[in-house]
């Protein structure tokens, strides 16, 4: 079936560090993939989408590329800021169903 | 201005008892979702409901029901409480592969 694997966290960079969490994933069709962020008491909130092959999605800096060779959307941020600190989730979807990875937390200190 | 808005954002019971969580969406949507998520941060689909109607309904106990009286609200019941039932339940709308999430309802069996 349809599934998503992240890296373990909890990750733990000092202010300007470069980040990368690394997420594959394995899905039977073309899905679209996701990254989701949850900051602390809040819920999930859309970080950014890649719907086909060799798409980046970006937002905030944050980047993602859809790599459907190595069926990998890793995320990076070439800077990160204390207020990025959350909780970020890969995800997929093929249709009505969407499939989450663990979370991996993430806590910038200045 | 909230699209999708759950109640309580707490709710603190003792084992046994029943108690039910609320969601509405302002957004339009079709398609609504019930999640839990555990202490790990860990995200497991409970139910999804379309215009109404039940289309996902994952392993969960029966003690859980579902209840859309219309395509904007998805209620969660929960009868004879159990202490494994302590976690953040979200609930979410989609559309167009985007997910939008409720804040969470934090429930807590003593």
């Amino acid at each position: 079936g349809d599934s998503v694997t992240q890296m373990e966290g909890p990750v733990t960079l000092s202010e300007e560090a470069f980040l990368t969490i690394n997420c594959t994933y394995t899905a039977t069709g073309y899905p679209s993939l996701f990254w989701y962020v949850q900051y602390p008491g809040e819920g999930l909130q859309l970080l950014l989408k890649a719907t086909k092959a060799d798409d980046k999605g970006s937002n905030k800096g944050f980047e993602a590329t859809y790599r459907k060779e190595t069926t990998s959307f890793h995320l990076e941020k070439g800077s990160v800021q204390v207020s990025d600190s959350a909780v970020y989730f890969c995800a997929l979807t093929t249709g009505n169903q969407f499939y989450f990875g663990t979370g991996t937390s993430l806590t910038v200190i200045p | 201005d909230t699209a999708v808005s759950q109640t309580p954002k707490y709710l603190v019971t003792q084992m046994g008892n029943d108690k039910s969580i609320k969601c509405e969406q302002n957004l339009g949507h079709d398609t609504m979702y019930w999640y839990k998520q555990d202490s790990k941060k860990f995200l497991k689909i409970m139910f999804s409901y379309n215009n109404k109607e039940l289309i996902i309904n994952e392993t969960v106990p029966n003690r859980f029901s579902p209840k859309s009286p219309d395509k904007a609200h998805l209620n969660l019941h929960i009868n004879s409480l159990e202490l494994g039932d302590s976690a953040v339940y979200f609930c979410a709308s989609s559309q167009d592969e985007k997910l939008f999430f409720g804040s969470g309802t934090q429930l807590s069996v003593l």
